[in-house]
C-alpha cells in the first residue's frame, strides 16, 4: 500500500512565476490536508479538502495560493507569481477520516525554492 | 487560539538511556494527539495517535500519555538508540476544527 505521494520533490522557481505541487493520498483517504513549514518554524496548516470539496481553507494566504482535490486525480496546490518568502517545504497529509478522529499520513514533502 | 509547546527544544542522550520528550497545550478541549517523527529533509512519520478519551498509546519501545485536563502529553523512549536520531513533534486537533495545530518539535541526538 503506497503512502501519499507528492512530486516534484524539489522545485526552483524564478520571482513571479507559478508553482504546481501534486499530492496523492493513500489508496482508501478521501480527506487531504497541505501544511507549509517555513526554515526553521514549526509546520502550519494551509487548507482541508475532500473530494472535489474545499472544507476548510482558514490558513491559506488570501491571494495567490489555490488548491483543488478533483473527483480524478491528485490534488493540487497552485502558487501563482511566486515570491521568496513563498520559499518552504509543503507537505500533503491524507486520513481515511477526518482529524477528529482519523490518523494522518503525511507525504515526503515538495521543497520550492523561488530566486 | 490553541497552542502548543515542546519542551526542550534540543536534547542530547547517550545509547541505551530511557528519555523523556514534553508536550502541552493551552486549550484541552482536543479531539486527539498526535506524535511524529520527521528526519531531516524528510517528510513525517505518525508514532502514536492518542484520542482524547485515552490516557496513553505504547508502540515498541514508544509510550505516550495524555493528560487531557492539564494539557500534556509526553512520549517515553526507552532504550535509545542512534537511529531514534530525529525531531519529534507532538500535534492536537482542538474542538471542531479539522486541522492539527504543531509544535515546534525536540530536537533529539543519541549518541554511541
Amino acid at each position: 500500500n503506497a503512502g501519499v505521494m507528492q512530486n516534484p520533490r524539489h522545485l526552483v522557481r524564478r520571482r513571479g512565476q507559478e508553482a504546481r505541487l501534486r499530492c496523492s493520498p493513500m489508496k482508501g483517504h478521501s480527506h487531504v490536508y497541505w501544511y507549509r513549514q517555513l526554515p526553521e518554524e514549526g509546520l502550519k496548516f494551509m487548507v482541508y479538502l475532500q473530494k472535489e470539496n474545499i472544507i476548510d481553507e482558514s490558513g491559506m494566504p488570501k491571494e495567490r495560493f489555490s488548491a483543488e482535490f478533483p473527483k480524478e486525480g491528485p490534488s493540487i496546490l497552485r502558487i501563482q507569481q511566486v515570491v521568496r518568502g513563498d520559499s518552504a517545504a509543503y507537505f500533503c497529509a491524507s486520513s481515511r477520516q477526518g482529524t477528529n478522529t482519523g490518523e494522518l499520513f503525511f507525504g515526503e514533502g515538495s521543497r520550492l525554492t523561488v530566486l | 487560539k490553541q497552542e502548543v509547546t515542546q519542551i526542550p527544544a534540543a536534547l542530547s542522550v547517550p545509547e541505551g538511556e530511557n528519555l523523556v520528550l514534553n508536550c502541552s497545550f493551552t486549550d484541552s478541549a482536543i479531539y486527539n494527539l498526535q506524535w511524529f517523527r520527521q528526519d531531516p529533509g524528510k517528510g513525517l512519520t505518525s508514532l502514536l495517535l492518542i484520542q482524547s478519551s485515552q490516557r496513553e498509546q505504547t508502540s515498541g519501545r514508544l509510550n505516550a500519555s495524555l493528560d487531557k485536563s492539564s494539557g500534556r502529553s509526553t512520549l517515553y523512549i526507552a532504550a535509545s538508540q542512534p537511529g531514534d536520531s530525529a525531531t519529534y513533534l507532538c500535534a492536537v486537533v482542538t474542538g471542531t476544527a479539522s486541522k492539527l495545530t504543531f509544535g515546534t518539535g525536540t530536537r533529539l541526538q543519541v549518541t554511541l
